[in-house]
C-alpha cells in the first residue's frame, strides 16, 4: 500500500512563491502527480514526475527524489485563483492513484 | 472533446436506503475509476476498471457496494443500504492507455451524496 503526507494548510500573498512538500511511504511507486481542487469541483491534472529532478509547466513547477521519497509542488507568482486544495498522488503499477489528504493554500491580497 | 459526466450532482438519502450513481466518461478512454472524497480529505480509490474489467476493487466495501461497467463505457455505483458515513462526494475518473505510467486522470464533477 501507499500512504502520503503533505501539510493541511498554507497561506501566501499574492505574487510569491509558494511551496507545497509531500512525503510518501510505498510499495510498487511509479510516479508522483500533483492535483488541484477548487471548492466544490473536480480535481485536475497539474504535474508528474516519474524520474528524479524538476518538471516546470507555466508558473508551476514539481520535483521529485525517489531516494528520499519526497517530492514538493512550486508555484510561483500566486494569484488569487490559485487558492485551492492541492493533493499529492503516488501512482500504482496498474496507474492507480493513491492521494494525500491535501494541502489548503489559501492567497491573501 | 466532452468530459466525465454524472449524474446526479446531489443526492439526499435516508438511511438503509438505496442509491446509484451513473458515470460517462471521455470517449475513447478505457479506463474508468470511482472514488470517494469524505469532506477535507483527498479522494480514496474505490473501484478501478479497465474497458469492462476490474483492475482493482480493494478498496470497495463489497457488503454493501456494486459497481459495473457492462459494456465497457459508462458504468454505475451503487450503495445499498447506504450508512451515515456514506457522506461524502464521489467522483468518477477516466483515462487513456498510452503505454507510459503518465496517464492523466480526467474527474467528473462528481456526485455530493447526504445520507441522513
Amino acid at each position: 500500500g501507499q500512504s502520503l503526507e503533505q501539510p493541511s494548510e498554507v497561506t501566501a500573498v499574492e505574487g510569491a512563491i509558494v511551496q507545497i512538500n509531500c512525503t510518501y511511504q510505498t510499495s510498487g511507486f511509479y510516479g508522483l502527480s500533483w492535483y488541484q481542487q477548487h471548492d466544490g469541483g473536480a480535481p485536475t491534472f497539474l504535474s508528474y514526475n516519474a524520474l528524479d529532478g524538476l518538471e516546470e509547466t507555466g508558473r508551476f513547477s514539481s520535483f521529485l527524489s525517489r531516494s528520499d521519497s519526497y517530492g514538493y509542488l512550486l508555484l510561483q507568482e500566486l494569484q488569487m485563483k490559485d487558492s485551492a486544495s492541492y493533493f499529492c498522488a503516488a501512482g500504482g503499477s496498474a496507474r492507480q492513484l493513491t492521494f494525500g489528504s491535501g494541502t489548503q493554500l489559501t492567497v491573501l491580497p | 472533446e466532452a468530459g466525465v459526466a454524472q449524474s446526479p450532482r446531489y443526492k439526499i438519502i435516508e438511511k438503509r436506503q438505496s442509491v446509484a450513481f451513473w458515470c460517462n466518461p471521455i470517449s475513447g478512454h478505457a479506463t474508468l475509476y470511482w472514488y470517494q472524497q469524505i469532506l477535507g480529505q483527498g479522494p480514496k480509490l474505490l473501484i478501478q476498471f479497465q474497458n469492462n474489467g476490474v483492475v482493482d476493487d480493494s478498496q470497495l466495501p463489497k457488503d454493501r457496494f456494486s459497481a459495473e461497467r457492462l459494456k465497457g463505457v459508462d458504468s454505475t455505483l451503487k450503495i445499498q443500504p447506504a450508512k451515515l458515513e456514506d457522506s461524502a462526494v464521489y467522483l468518477c475518473a477516466s483515462s487513456s492507455i498510452s503505454g507510459s505510467f503518465q496517464e492523466t486522470q480526467y474527474f467528473g464533477p462528481g456526485t455530493r451524496l447526504l445520507v441522513l
